[in-house]
């Protein structure tokens, strides 16, 4: 199975900072690394798919790059709504999938 | 407008069965793959099955494997979630989500609010 091991677990920022998040996984996935945010008490959101790909709605602040088995998330200037956690997913091969165990943005 | 709406999550009891539902509208469900994700109180994302648009393929999380099924009625826009034998460590919210897959792109586009399965006597 392909593990993916996300870094730091939580953080904490202020509004208007720069925040990159980090997945590695256990293995290539080539570019088959998508990116959610979830809010309390809310599903997860899509934000990016195949690495670098932003969803539709999805603001320009939030960008994403890598592939192989490095991956980052980058917020450009954090805004208060991106209070979240932020999970990465592989979808490489035969459709068995796995999350990274989440990275926590907080509030400094 | 795409919407998924989750239903059927209860308290049940170690080694009982559960059946989950998941109405979906706002799309073409019988073009879509279809997947369950769980989280469980407190933790992180756990994916748990893919379903094929045909039901001609399945595919289950270790942990799910010979206990959950997961079937679709592409005539009632429906996705299911079977689950026997449930132990506590099943207990988590479940989510169902559509999957947008093609032209290099294989990712989880819509989600539904979820459904919590409590497991405990």
């Amino acid at each position: 199975d392909i593990q993916m091991t996300q870094s730091p677990s939580s953080l904490s920022a202020s509004v208007g900072d720069r925040v990159t998040i980090t997945c590695r996984a256990s293995q290539s996935i080539s570019n088959y690394l998508n990116w959610y945010q979830q809010k309390p008490g809310k599903a997860p959101k899509l934000l990016i798919y195949t690495a670098s790909s932003l969803q539709s709605g999805v603001p320009s602040r939030f960008s994403g790059s890598g592939s192989g088995t490095d991956f980052s998330l980058t917020i450009s200037s954090l805004q208060p709504e991106d209070f979240a956690t932020y999970y990465c997913q592989q979808s490489f091969g035969a459709l068995t999938w796995t999350f990274g165990q989440g990275t926590k943005v907080e509030i400094k | 407008e795409v919407q998924l709406v989750e239903s059927g999550g209860d308290l049940v009891q170690p080694g009982g069965s559960l059946r989950l539902s998941c109405a979906a509208s706002g799309f073409i469900f019988s073009s879509y793959w279809m997947s369950w994700v769980r989280q469980a109180p407190g933790k992180g994302l756990e994916w748990v099955a893919n379903i094929k648009q045909d039901e001609s393929e399945k595919y289950y999380v270790d942990s799910a494997k010979g206990r959950f099924t997961i079937s679709r009625d592409n005539a009632k826009n429906s996705l299911y979630l079977q689950m026997n034998s449930l132990r506590a460590e099943d207990t988590a919210v479940y989510y169902c989500a559509r999957i947008r897959r093609g032209g290099g792109v294989v990712t989880l586009d819509y989600w539904g609010q979820g459904t919590l399965v409590t497991v405990s006597s």
